[in-house]
């Protein structure tokens, strides 16, 4: 039964479309993330949410736009896809407002773009 | 200067050797500590957590912290193949939800 799980676990797709990641969490935890991990297989933080409510969002373009139906759930589309974005795009999740206890990683969804 | 620094290796050991994977940072306001495993192809598992300085121990795991140094370890004792990975320090101020990854250290423990 997996903690964390992200749908597509592959996605290939060509300059100019757009996509979208979804992400699902069954730990009951309130705090919901998504990170970008290149191809040097450096994580940086991109959103978090809260119960829903947006609290990081860092220097990302507009083409990325965080969704989160409710707490177990926090989706990623992305428009007008570019050769950049290739990357390993993981969820998160975490209870409480401190970051101290940790996260609960999804498996990641590899992003190419052609 | 980078938040966090972590050296990227590679570091290829023999089995039951003691590993020492390191970080330094520069945020004192750091003040939660954590080691993530990276296996290929999958998400980062949380390993060690500490909050203070000093030592913390999990079975063949010690994790350590000297905020006066700013400089955090992760020691793995008699490392077997299986602990072969890539990993992650990271850390957070606590009062708000990021953390702040190194670049891992991907290690290889040679049968």
């Amino acid at each position: 039964d997996t903690a964390v799980s992200q749908t597509p676990k592959y996605l290939v797709t060509q300059m100019g479309n757009d996509k979208s990641i979804k992400c699902e969490q069954n730990l009951g935890h309130d705090t919901m993330y998504w990170y970008k991990q290149d191809s040097k297989k450096f994580l940086k933080i991109m959103f978090s949410y809260n119960n829903k409510e947006l609290i990081i969002n860092e220097t990302v373009p507009n083409r990325f736009s965080p969704k989160s139906p409710d707490k177990a759930h926090l989706n990623l589309h992305i428009n007008s896809l570019e050769l950049g974005d290739s990357a390993v795009y993981f969820c998160a999740s975490s209870q409480g407002l401190q970051g101290g206890y940790g996260y609960t990683f999804g498996s990641g969804t590899r992003l190419t773009v052609v | 200067q980078k938040e966090v620094e972590q050296d990227p290796g590679p570091l290829s050991v023999p089995e039951g050797a003691i590993v020492s994977l390191n970080c330094t940072y520069s945020n004192s306001a750091f003040q939660y500590f954590m080691w993530y495993r990276q296996y290929s192809r999958k998400g980062p598992e949380l390993l060690m957590y500490t909050y203070s300085s000093g030592n913390k121990e999990d079975g063949r795991f010690t994790a350590q912290v000297d905020k006066s140094s700013k400089y955090i370890s992760l020691f793995i004792r008699d490392s077997q193949p299986s602990d072969s990975a890539t990993y992650l320090c990271a850390m957070s101020v606590g009062s708000n939800y990021k953390l702040t990854f190194g670049k891992g250290t991907l290690l290889t423990v040679n049968p």
